[in-house]
């Protein structure tokens, strides 16, 4: 009954793969979010969606390519990966009503080697 | 720009002792969020701070937004070891959010 479940937890790859990271909430939340936490655990937003629209598309490469199918499912997928990419990817959800503060998934350690 | 900036950015206390944390900002904030980070999991939402002046408590955790709302406070009395993580204090508008960088706590026993 994870609220808002990331897979894979871990993911260790060369440079230059491509990967996805999978978000899923159940919480009937409108709006979903990519976050990249760096060594510093500074957390920065890298994606917004709300009932499936982009609205947020903060200065990232375009290498990071979000997708959502439906309004519980917010995926991430990253082309070319370079070492700079390495940190910990977290997705959250929340109602679009600013009061209610965000709901994170667990993280997905990212480390290209 | 960091628009939040939080103070101090690492506290190691013992356990029993009182600590507080702290959240500013030259911008007004229609909100605050405060959030708990432990190792390996993603933040936690501990409670949001709406009203200038506004103090919430959370058992052992005192929260307050300041009268002009560009600040917050968190303090933790008599502090256990299940305190240790990162704080993060946050803003959310319209779907877009900043955040702290972040107090990371250590309680030892």
């Amino acid at each position: 009954d994870t609220a808002v479940s990331q897979t894979p937890k871990y993911l260790v790859t060369q440079m230059g793969n491509d990967k996805s990271i999978k978000c899923e909430q159940n919480l009937g939340h409108d709006t979903m979010y990519w976050y990249k936490q760096d060594s510093k655990k500074f957390l920065k937003i890298m994606f917004s969606y709300n009932n499936k629209e982009l609205i947020i598309n903060e200065t990232v490469p375009n290498r990071f390519s979000p997708k959502s199918p439906d309004k519980a499912h917010l995926n991430l997928h990253i082309n070319s990966l370079e070492l700079g990419d390495s940190a910990v990817y977290f997705c959250a959800s929340s109602l679009r009503t600013k009061l209610y503060g965000y709901t994170f998934g667990s993280g997905t350690r990212l480390t290209v080697v | 720009t960091q628009l939040l900036e939080q103070s101090p950015q690492f506290l190691s206390i013992q356990e029993g002792e009182n600590l507080t944390v702290y959240c500013n900002s030259s911008s007004v904030f229609s909100s605050l969020q405060w959030y708990r980070q432990e190792p390996g999991e993603g933040p936690v939402l501990l409670v949001t701070v709406v009203t200038g002046g506004e103090v919430k408590k959370l058992k052992r955790l005192t929260f307050q937004f300041g009268d002009a709302r560009k600040d917050s406070s968190l303090h933790i009395t008599a502090a256990q070891p299940g305190d240790t993580g990162l704080y993060l204090c946050g803003n959310t508008n319209a779907g877009k959010s900043t955040f702290g960088d972040g107090t990371t706590l250590t309680v030892k026993p």
